[in-house]
């Protein structure tokens, strides 16, 4: 079974500019995560996906980070502008079920630095 | 409030060491998770185990073993003869908090393991 895919790997951009990143979750799998990870810390959840609707984005910065997962598959997080405390790597998860107690699976990452 | 510590930072071991890795959380929560995810310098978080509050039981898999004590808060991970392989950052996470699948992750402990 595939995991989940995420690109870019890597992505270096100036400050103010925008940058998207992208996630296909495991296939099936009805919840949608983007974590943010900053160096030395643990993730953090910045949005949760149930199929295509948002059931928790308490910790999104909506004034420059925005998300969406079209269809209930896929999803792009967008930031615009970036500012230097957004250099860190984003991370995607999906599980499969609707429940509070469903296991995690997590991609590899994208590693952004602002500059 | 929902919090996870791993107190410790890093730890160094020489190959065929025992190693414990400590976990702390908090939470008012009468029902709830706890995770074990490995990452390793590729950057992707692997899952290792999922507890649930009403399973106390200790579980084993292979080199890897967990202690879990509702008395103490405390979900400890421990590796038997460790392994170069075995070096990564290691997370604990608590979850299934606010009804919906949210994980609170600690800092980390980074494990280095040397031959």
């Amino acid at each position: 079974e595939a995991g989940v895919a995420q690109s870019p790997r890597y992505k270096i951009i100036e400050k103010r500019q925008s940058v998207a990143f992208w996630c296909n979750p495991i296939s099936g799998h009805a919840t949608l995560y983007w974590y943010q990870q900053i160096l030395g810390q643990g993730p953090k959840l910045l949005i949760q996906f149930q199929n295509n609707g948002v059931v928790d984005d308490s910790q999104l910065p909506k004034d420059r980070f925005s998300a969406e997962r079209l269809k209930g598959v896929d999803s792009t997080l967008k930031i615009q502008p970036a500012k230097l405390e957004d250099s860190a790597v984003y991370l995607c998860a999906s599980s499969g079920g609707q429940g509070r107690t469903d296991t995690q699976y997590f991609g590899p990452g994208t590693r952004l630095t602002v500059l | 409030a929902q919090k996870v510590t791993q107190a410790q930072t890093e730890i160094s071991v020489v190959e065929k060491e025992d190693v414990t890795l400590d976990c702390v959380y908090e939470t008012r929560d009468t029902t709830y998770y706890l995770f074990w995810y490995k990452q390793p310098p590729s950057g992707e978080l692997v899952f290792l185990i999922r507890r649930n509050s009403f399973d106390e039981q200790n579980e084993i898999s292979g080199r890897y073993s967990w202690n879990f004590q509702k008395s103490t808060s405390s979900f400890n991970f421990t590796i038997t003869a460790s392994q170069v392989v075995d070096s990564a950052v290691y997370f604990c996470a608590l979850g299934g908090q606010g009804g919906y699948n949210k994980l609170i992750f600690g800092a980390g402990t980074r494990l280095a393991v040397h031959p």
